[in-house]
């Protein structure tokens, strides 16, 4: 099985931070990684895809890139509705798989 | 508006089974993959199944291979696990999600999420 590390589990920020969050997977997979927020309660929300495309509806804040097999999320100016947590998910080969995900606090 | 409803879920004792079932409407079902992911108290997201648009393919997790069976009826928009031999690591919240690809058609993702149904194993 591919692994998924993801890198900070947790970090705390201030509204109008630029933040970064970092996956790595233990081989290469190409552009076959996902990001997804979720909030407490809540279900997962698509928020990037195939590594840097932007899922419709979500904000243009969000980025993603890919430079081997590391990926990163940026959120460019970060929002209050955006403190949760962030997870990314390789869909390159059976069985997907998650990393284990970077909460996003209030600083 | 694309909607995914889980049901289901319950309390069920170590060795007993369950059904979950996933509603879905807004999109045409049988045009996609479907796919189950768990979620334990506290935990990260897991990946449990997924079952190919006309239901001849499926996948699973080797956690849960040989016990648990994804199946649909494209007839009635409606996506299954049948889930036998529970333990209590099988205790979590079951999301159904469909399965999506990007414009080339080549990078998949899961682009909906049902609420989500909770599963607990316990005597």
């Amino acid at each position: 099985d591919i692994q998924m590390t993801q890198s900070p589990p947790s970090l705390s920020a201030s509204v109008g931070d630029r933040v970064t969050i970092t996956c790595r997977a233990s081989q290469s997979i190409s552009s076959f990684l996902n990001w997804y927020q979720q909030k407490p309660g809540r279900a997962p929300n698509l928020l990037i895809y195939a590594a840097s495309s932007l899922q419709s509806g979500v904000p243009s804040r969000f980025s993603g890139s890919a430079s081997g097999a590391d990926f990163t999320l940026t959120i460019s100016s970060l929002q209050p509705e955006d403190f949760a947590t962030y997870y990314c998910q390789q869909s390159y080969s059976i069985p997907w798989t998650f990393g284990q995900g970077t909460k996003v606090e209030i600083k | 508006e694309v909607q995914l409803v889980e049901s289901g879920g319950g309390l069920v004792q170590p060795g007993g089974s369950l059904r979950l079932s996933c509603a879905d409407s807004g999109f045409t079902f049988s045009n996609y993959w479907m796919h189950w992911v768990r979620q334990a108290p506290g935990k990260g997201l897991v990946w449990v199944s997924r079952i190919h648009k006309n239901g001849d393919r499926t996948n699973y997790a080797d956690s849960v291979k040989g016990r648990f069976t994804i199946s649909r009826d494209n007839a009635k928009n409606t996506l299954y696990l049948q889930m036998n031999s529970l333990s209590a690591e099988d205790t979590a919240v079951y999301y159904c999600a469909r399965g999506n690809y990007d414009s080339s058609g080549t990078y998949g993702n899961l682009d909906f999420w049902g609420q989500g149904t909770l599963v607990t194993v316990s005597s």
